[in-house]
């Protein structure tokens, strides 16, 4: 089936420091959606890309989808404390789930 | 709107109990899922529900059930507890799925001994 994978699994950076967090899909996808998760939350969604080529920018945060639309990517431009959490990529499976990857867990040292 | 509510938020169990978990949602969403997350895994689909009535297996449905005798109620069974089902469950919810957010419970913590 198909499957969504996110590197790196796991992310340090000092405050200031920018991140990147990266999707893969095994197959191609018709839209991906980014959700964000605190420690000790839920999974609360972001945005979501439609289009191939897609640059999507949520004030510190810029969302790009593949032209081929089979990989994703969230970068995060001068981090701050509050981006602690996790990020996770999902994509639709078969037209009635989303499947996620594993997420990255970024972590922010000040 | 309370969005999506789970009960209990944490539960102990031993080996071989059973239990329910209980997720609503009032947003009238069609669709309905149950996922499990353990460290380092991710978010896993246990089972879902395209409409009342009606259920299907996820990537991870072994030990457990599901119901949708209502709209707005799904419901998560464990038959048999075993510490490998220990793990923190989400319920989330969405009214056209891969179109538009899905929103999640809080999550129930449950440990198995």
């Amino acid at each position: 089936g198909q499957q969504v994978m996110q590197i790196p699994q796991y992310q340090h950076v000092q405050e200031g420091e920018d991140f990147t967090t990266y999707c893969n899909s095994s197959t191609t996808l018709s839209n991906i959606q980014w959700y964000k998760q605190r420690p000790g939350g839920h999974p609360v969604f972001l945005i979501q890309l439609v289009k191939s080529g897609e640059v999507k920018k949520q004030k510190r945060l810029t969302f790009q989808f593949g032209e081929a639309k089979k990989n994703s990517s969230l970068h995060i431009t001068a981090t701050q404390t509050t981006d602690v959490g996790t990020y996770f990529c999902a994509g639709l499976q078969a037209g009635t789930a989303l499947i996620f990857g594993k997420g990255t867990t970024l972590s922010v040292s000040s | 709107n309370a969005g999506v509510t789970q009960t209990p938020k944490f539960r102990v169990l031993k080996t071989g109990q059973s239990m329910t978990l209980l997720c609503a949602q009032d947003m009238n969403h069609e669709y309905m899922y149950w996922y499990r997350q353990d460290p380092g895994m991710g978010l896993r689909l246990i089972h879902y529900s395209v409409g009342e009535g009606t259920t299907a297996k996820g990537e991870v449905p072994d030990g457990y059930n599901v119901s949708r005798l209502k709209k707005q109620n799904f419901l998560l069974g464990l038959e048999s507890a075993a510490p490998s089902q220990t793990s923190v469950y989400f319920c989330a919810s969405t009214d056209r799925v891969g179109v538009n957010e899905q929103f999640f419970g809080p999550g129930t913590r449950l440990t198995v001994l």
